[in-house]
């Protein structure tokens, strides 16, 4: 089945240090990857996406993701995490489905940044 | 510009009664999509609709209705509330739903609905 998978549910991280979230994925054909973000008691948010070309994707708030497609991943990183980065980041991929542009999530990962 | 606004923010509703969350955009988007979300799981497309006038089932359509009489509203209807519909419910719309560049896509604030 084609999905992407957010192995840790929780990521601890101190404030100034590298924050990175991890995803991996499994779909047939050239993948089209996303993440959002959500705070407490709001929507989501788009930061970035993958569409194809550099390997390096650059978003919004300094976060940055690498497509590799050796490994099937779509890490979330950011060079120096912020307190008001603690929030839920949700990785999802495109699925092509004729007439449906449906988004498969991953299940969440926590984000905490500890001041 | 609002965006997506969602109606209700919340709701307590008893089991066996009927239910609309309304959703409606201003951004002139042809496609959007109801999802909802629960913990562990992620989120899952309920229904869709790629344009006014049109709609599709996802992946959990079951218990729902919706329809899109026109490019701002996409109104999600429980016929009859079960408590397993207890979730957050968010709505989402895209600019194209199939075009890579133009189908990404943006979500209301939610709504939190207690089906009891």
């Amino acid at each position: 089945a084609q999905s992407v998978a957010q192995p840790e549910d929780q990521v601890n991280v101190a404030e100034g240090n590298p924050l990175t979230v991890k995803c991996t994925y499994s779909v047939s054909g050239n993948p089209y990857l996303f993440w959002y973000v959500q705070y407490p008691n709001r929507g989501l948010q788009f930061l970035l996406k993958y569409i194809t070309g550099d390997n390096l994707v650059k978003g919004s708030y300094g976060f940055e993701a690498e497509f590799n497609k050796s490994q099937t991943s779509f890490h979330l990183k950011k060079p120096s995490a912020l307190v008001s980065d603690s929030a839920l980041y949700f990785c999802a991929v495109r699925l092509r489905y004729y007439g449906n542009n449906r988004l498969a999530f991953g299940k969440g990962n926590q984000v905490v940044v500890i001041p | 510009i609002a965006g997506i606004t969602q109606a209700p923010t919340s709701q307590i509703l008893a089991a066996g009664r009927r239910m609309t969350l309304r959703c409606t955009q201003d951004m002139r988007h042809n496609a959007m999509y109801w999802y909802r979300q629960d913990l562990g799981l992620g989120l899952r497309l309920i229904h869709y609709s790629n344009t006014a006038g049109t709609t599709g089932k996802g992946e959990v359509p079951d218990g729902y209705s919706v329809s899109r009489a026109n490019t701002d509203d996409f109104p999600l209807t429980l016929a009859s509330a079960v408590p397993s519909q207890t979730s957050v419910y968010f709505c989402a719309s895209s600019l194209n739903p199939g075009l890579r560049g133009t189908d990404t896509q943006y979500f209301g604030p939610g709504t939190r609905l207690t089906v009891l």
